[in-house]
């Protein structure tokens, strides 16, 4: 199983601010690599695929970078709606898809 | 546009088995682009995917769970169903189904949180 580790768990901006949050693989996973976004009480929603990519109807403010084992998504300027936990998960050792422990985001 | 929605007990007892059911609306399970699946989260915890179906019937399952689980497919009903045997507290967690777009969800159900206790 690929073992995925966010840091931080916890990250504390204020709005306006950049956020940048980590994702790390035990192994490489290439560009398999998504990004989620989930709010208290909601499902999560897809943020980003293909390590890069944003996916439908996703602000250009969230925009992700990275291959192989390191990953990073950003937000360039935190807005009130995007304080929540972020997940990323792995694709590429199917069918054991596995997800990071989740980094929240929480208002400085 | 596309929903999910999860259905079943949210009272497990030790040792039985686990079964919900996801009815799809808003669009077709036969779909030949898309598995379907399902994934868990304990409360305050991080994502677990279980495991997922194609309309044919095709399954992948995570392998820590797949001794475990068992997921089908009616689709007359545009349905698709999960079961977990032999459940403990561990598998106390709130339940999501969602389509799986390539090893992606890009839609999920609102979640159903099932308790595992006597």
């Amino acid at each position: 199983e690929i073992v995925m580790t966010q840091s931080p768990a916890t990250l504390s901006v204020s709005p306006g601010e950049r956020a940048t949050l980590s994702c790390r693989a035990s192994q490489s996973v290439s560009s398999n690599l998504a990004w989620y976004q989930q709010k208290p009480g909601q499902a999560p929603r897809l943020l980003i695929y293909g390590a890069s990519t944003r996916a439908t109807g996703i602000p250009a403010r969230f925009s992700g970078s990275g291959s192989g084992t390191e990953f990073t998504l950003t937000i360039s300027s935190l807005q009130s709606e995007d304080f929540a936990v972020y997940y990323c998960q792995q694709y590429n050792n199917w069918p054991a898809l596995t997800f990071g422990g989740g980094t929240k985001v929480e208002i400085k | 546009q596309l929903q999910l929605q999860e259905s079943g007990p949210g009272l497990v007892k030790p040792s039985e088995t686990l079964s919900l059911t996801c009815t799809v609306s808003g669009g077709s399970i036969s779909s030949s682009s898309y598995y379907w699946g399902w994934i868990r989260q304990p409360p305050g915890k991080g994502l677990e995917w279980i495991g997922s179906i194609y309309y044919s019937g095709s399954t992948y399952y995570n392998p820590s769970l797949k001794s475990r689980v068992t997921i089908s497919v009616d689709t007359s009903k545009n349905q698709f169903s999960l079961k977990l045997s032999s459940v403990t507290a561990a598998d106390t967690a709130v339940y999501y189904c969602a389509r799986d777009n390539s090893n992606l969800v890009d839609y999920w159900g609102q979640g159903t949180l099932v308790t595992v206790s006597s």
